[in-house]
């Protein structure tokens, strides 16, 4: 049972590159959450996903994409990557999304934008 | 607008003390109320929780008060071990909504 997984561990990106940042739990949880984490800034939602099919904004969507490609994965993509980015994202997920209950997280993606 | 607040970024304890992290919020909606541990390199791990219909939990070391008069709550580690040395994050919630609202994070540092 690995949890929650992310892929790459590190990216560097050049301003204006895209990319993707992959997702996938294996707990069989229904919602799962983009996170960005800032020094000083604490953990800022990006988008979720209560279910298969749906996504919404969290506090900071702007410049990101989401896709819930199936029940355990959500990918987070960047379309045109800027400094201001740079950041260490973390995905999560949890049993229900409906009610007050657990978020588990990944490992976290380091992400340069040069 | 920070609606949860951490106020001490850094907090140094003896082995064997007690251990007393701060979170205070704004926001009288939130009904729920969780600590996580997160050690370098990895992801956030949940810790403790608690109802705002409480006033206190308490999970083995860790027992967390709620004082909701005040909007306040605090994570007690007793007694602190190395071990224990991480960043702690509180967050709130409303329940019903999937967004949690973290604070800006405690770095402890329990020195042997």
């Amino acid at each position: 049972n690995a949890g929650v997984t992310q892929t790459p561990k590190f990216q560097v990106l050049k301003t204006g590159q895209s990319m993707t940042l992959q997702c996938a739990q294996d707990m069989n949880h229904n919602s799962m959450y983009w996170y960005r984490q800032d020094p000083g800034m604490g953990l800022r939602l990006i988008y979720y996903s209560a279910s298969e099919g749906t996504t919404d904004k969290g506090e900071v969507p702007n410049g990101y994409n989401v896709s819930r490609l199936n029940k355990r994965e959500f990918s987070l993509r960047l379309e045109s990557a800027a400094p201001s980015q740079t950041s260490v994202y973390f995905c999560a997920s949890s049993f229900s999304g409906g009610d007050v209950d657990t978020q588990y997280f990944g490992p976290g993606t380091r992400l340069t934008v040069l | 607008d920070q609606q949860v607040k951490q106020n001490s970024p850094s907090l140094s304890v003896q082995e064997g003390r007690i251990s007393i992290l701060n979170c205070d919020y704004t926001n009288s909606m939130f009904d729920y109320f969780l600590w996580y541990k997160k050690y370098p390199a990895e992801g956030p791990t949940f810790l403790i929780s608690i109802s705002s219909i409480k006033d206190k939990n308490e999970d083995g070391r860790f027992t967390v008060f709620l004082n909701k008069s005040a909007k306040h709550l605090s994570l007690h580690i007793v007694p602190s071990q190395p071990g224990d040395s991480a960043v702690y994050f509180c967050a709130a919630i409303n329940s019903g909504t999937y967004k949690y609202i973290f604070g800006t994070g405690t770095r402890l540092k329990v020195l042997a």
